[in-house]
């Protein structure tokens, strides 16, 4: 399987701060890599596709980027909704395999 | 607007059967193109996709490797509703379950909408 590492595991930020999440595949996935965000007690909403698509109805402030193996989730000026975990998918295999996460917290 | 609808028992015994459903409106069980799949998370392996059908002129089945010999997963066109069976549960299958939907079987891809969430505990 490939194995999708994320980091920082944790970040704490403020308002209006501009914040850097990066996932790393163990191989290059192309540009087969979706960002979710989970808030507690919730199913996980899709915020980017294909690397650096954004999904209707998610702020501009989201965006995508990379390619090959290595991938980054930026908020370009956090907002206090944007409090949760976000996870990185890779769909360039079949076992579609996930990041461990990276919780994001309003300071 | 799909919206996905799951329902389910929360607490089942080890070795029996854990059995899931999920309603769905807004698109069809048998929809071109579409995919549904089951998804679990817990504390100990994160998000773990489970498996997949889908209709191309008659459905098709993918499954997770490490579940492969234990799951089912069953559309019912009647009711517009798809299914889950996973056999012979230990306490690791504890997790939350997620119906979820992709957009495009045509290839491995994203997920796009997602259920509610049932939290399943496997304990006696």
């Amino acid at each position: 399987d490939i194995q999708m590492t994320q980091s920082p595991s944790t970040l704490s930020a403020s308002v209006g701060d501009r914040v850097t999440i990066t996932c790393r595949a163990s191989q290059s996935i192309s540009k087969w890599l979706a960002w979710y965000q989970q808030k507690p007690g919730k199913a996980p909403k899709l915020l980017i596709f294909d690397a650096s698509s954004l999904e209707s109805g998610v702020p501009s402030r989201f965006s995508g980027s990379g390619y090959g193996a290595e991938y980054t989730l930026t908020i370009s000026s956090l907002q206090p909704d944007d409090f949760g975990t976000y996870y990185c998918q890779q769909y360039f295999s079949g076992s579609r395999t996930f990041g461990q996460g990276t919780k994001v917290e309003i300071k | 607007h799909v919206q996905l609808q799951q329902s389910g028992p929360g607490l089942v015994k080890p070795s029996q059967t854990l059995s899931l459903t999920c309603d769905i409106s807004g698109d069809s069980v048998s929809g071109d193109f579409v995919a549904w799949n089951w998804v679990r998370q817990s504390p100990s392996r994160g998000l773990e996709w489970l498996g997949r059908t889908y209709y191309r002129s008659r459905w098709f089945y993918d499954y997770a490797v490490s579940v492969k010999s234990r799951i089912r997963i069953n559309p019912d066109t009647s009711k517009n509703q798809l299914s889950l069976q996973l056999t012979s549960v230990t306490p690791e299958d504890t997790a939350v379950y997620y119906c979820v939907r992709e957009p495009d079987s045509n290839r491995i891809n994203y997920f796009d909408y997602w259920g509610q969430g049932t939290v399943v505990s496997v304990s006696s």
